[in-house]
């Protein structure tokens, strides 16, 4: 059964600085691999998406993130932070097969002046 | 615009007295899911139709239901509900799932009292 992993409950990082929010996943199959976005008390916004094309996918707000099947990863990344950036982050992934998404367990990213 | 919209947002009910969560799109999309999130936890799939088949999760429990009229509207129906099911209520949509993106409403947070 698919399943991923986010490292760190919490990520902290400053205005300006690099913003790393790591994923893994477990798969017997090629997987589908999704980040959403969740501010306070909303739904979830699609921030980008790998459906076996391209292996770096770009996503809003200038976030980007690699597949590397070597490492069954699939982290999140922004080169600079912004204050908005704030908020709960889930990584997801599903199969060719299934009707579902299966979250992980969500980062807070929190963003200081 | 096209958009997932859910009522109310906020519902606050008494231990065992029944109530029903409203999720309605404009998108057109064949499939709708319903989550339950508690407090700083994963979203976690309760069920979804496709179409007009329905599709339960193991795991959810009896006391939880859902309807689908039509390709527009879907109700969950929590028949008796408990203080373990305060939470916030997602409802989204997808046209071809896996790969297609899961639409989200704002959610209805629920409180149990």
């Amino acid at each position: 059964a698919q399943s991923v992993t986010q490292l760190g409950s919490h990520v902290s990082v400053s205005e300006g600085a690099l913003v790393l929010l790591r994923c893994n996943y477990s798969s017997s199959v090629p997987p589908y691999l999704f980040w959403y976005v969740q501010y306070p008390n909303q739904g979830l916004q699609l921030l980008l998406k790998y459906t076996s094309a391209a292996t770096l996918v770009k996503g809003i707000n200038g976030f980007e993130a690699e597949f590397k099947k070597s490492e069954t990863s699939f982290h999140l990344t922004k080169p600079s932070a912004h204050m908005s950036d704030a908020a709960e982050y889930f990584c997801a992934v599903s199969e060719w097969g299934f009707q579902k998404l299966v979250f992980g367990t969500g980062t807070r990213l929190l963003v200081s002046p | 615009d096209a958009m997932v919209i859910q009522n109310p947002r906020y519902q606050v009910t008494q231990f065992g007295k029944p109530v029903t969560l409203s999720c309605s799109q404009t998108l057109n999309h064949n499939v709708m899911y319903w989550y339950q999130q508690k407090s700083s936890q994963a979203p976690k799939l309760l069920f979804h139709y496709y179409d007009k088949d329905f599709n339960n999760e193991a795991d959810t429990p009896d006391n939880f239901q859902s309807r689908r009229p039509n390709t527009s509207f879907c109700f969950l129906d929590i028949r008796s509900p408990g203080l373990g099911d305060t939470a916030m209520y997602l409802c989204a949509t997808s046209t071809s799932p896996p790969t297609d993106t899961q639409y989200f409403g704002p959610g209805t947070r629920l409180t149990v009292l």
